[in-house]
């Protein structure tokens, strides 16, 4: 079954600290991994994709397929980084590109 | 506007009614999909287009529901017999292989 865990409901930290957002999957396969990012009163959008190896807001997420991670890291964070963060996966499944997002982590950068 | 648009913005209606929910795609997308939200979770796959064909259901996808994307192009959503268990942000999207996803607003549904 394809499953996204993100371990974290919630995330604290504060302004200029490193930030890492977990995220584990369960794909029997090779799946495409993305992280999406919702800023308050904003729609879903599209932060990272791991095919894309960019880096995006100074985030950056690696595939770690022996550990079935990808989590997300920035190493200063700043205010306008709170926001609520899913983790998705795509296998192509069906040919639809349908994804599988984890239950989300809100983070939370204090001044 | 280029982005995808859906309407209404929040609906509430009474339980058993019916509800029917519209979303305009980025018009270079031919895949449009739709999914649901409730608090505390992630986005759940619903069901899926290729221009006008639907390709894939998801088995939350009660028979109470049903979607359609007559010409390819605008899709509509609607529940029959609305329960509070329906209660739920309804989202859109459309995608394109190299751009991926592009998601709506969204639908807020609260059915009292």
């Amino acid at each position: 079954a394809q499953r996204v865990t993100q371990p974290e409901k919630l995330l604290s930290v504060f302004k200029g600290a490193p930030v890492e957002l977990k995220c584990n999957y369960s794909y029997s396969g090779s799946p495409e991994l993305f992280w999406y990012v919702q800023y308050s009163r904003q729609r879903l959008q599209l932060l990272l994709r791991h095919i894309s190896r960019e880096s995006i807001k100074g985030f950056t997420a690696d595939l770690n397929k022996g550990e079935t991670s990808f989590h997300l890291k920035k190493p200063f964070a700043q205010e306008e980084d709170s926001a609520m963060y899913y983790c998705a996966l795509s296998g192509l499944m069906g040919g639809s590109e349908k994804l599988v997002f984890g239950k989300g982590t809100k983070l939370t950068v204090n001044p | 506007d280029t982005g995808v648009s859906q309407d209404p913005r929040h609906k509430i209606t009474k339980r058993g009614q019916n509800v029917t929910f519209r979303c305009d795609p980025i018009s270079e997308h031919n895949r449009l999909y739709w999914y649901r939200q409730t608090l505390g979770q992630g986005p759940e796959f619903l069901t899926y287009f290729q221009n006008e064909a639907q390709l894939e259901k998801s088995r939350l996808l009660s028979d109470r529901f049903s979607a359609e994307r007559p010409k390819g192009s605008f899709s509509t959503l609607e529940i029959q017999r609305t329960e509070q268990g329906d209660s739920a942000m309804y989202l859109c999207a459309s995608s394109s292989r190299i751009y991926g996803y592009t998601f709506g607003s969204g639908t807020r549904l609260t059915v009292v």
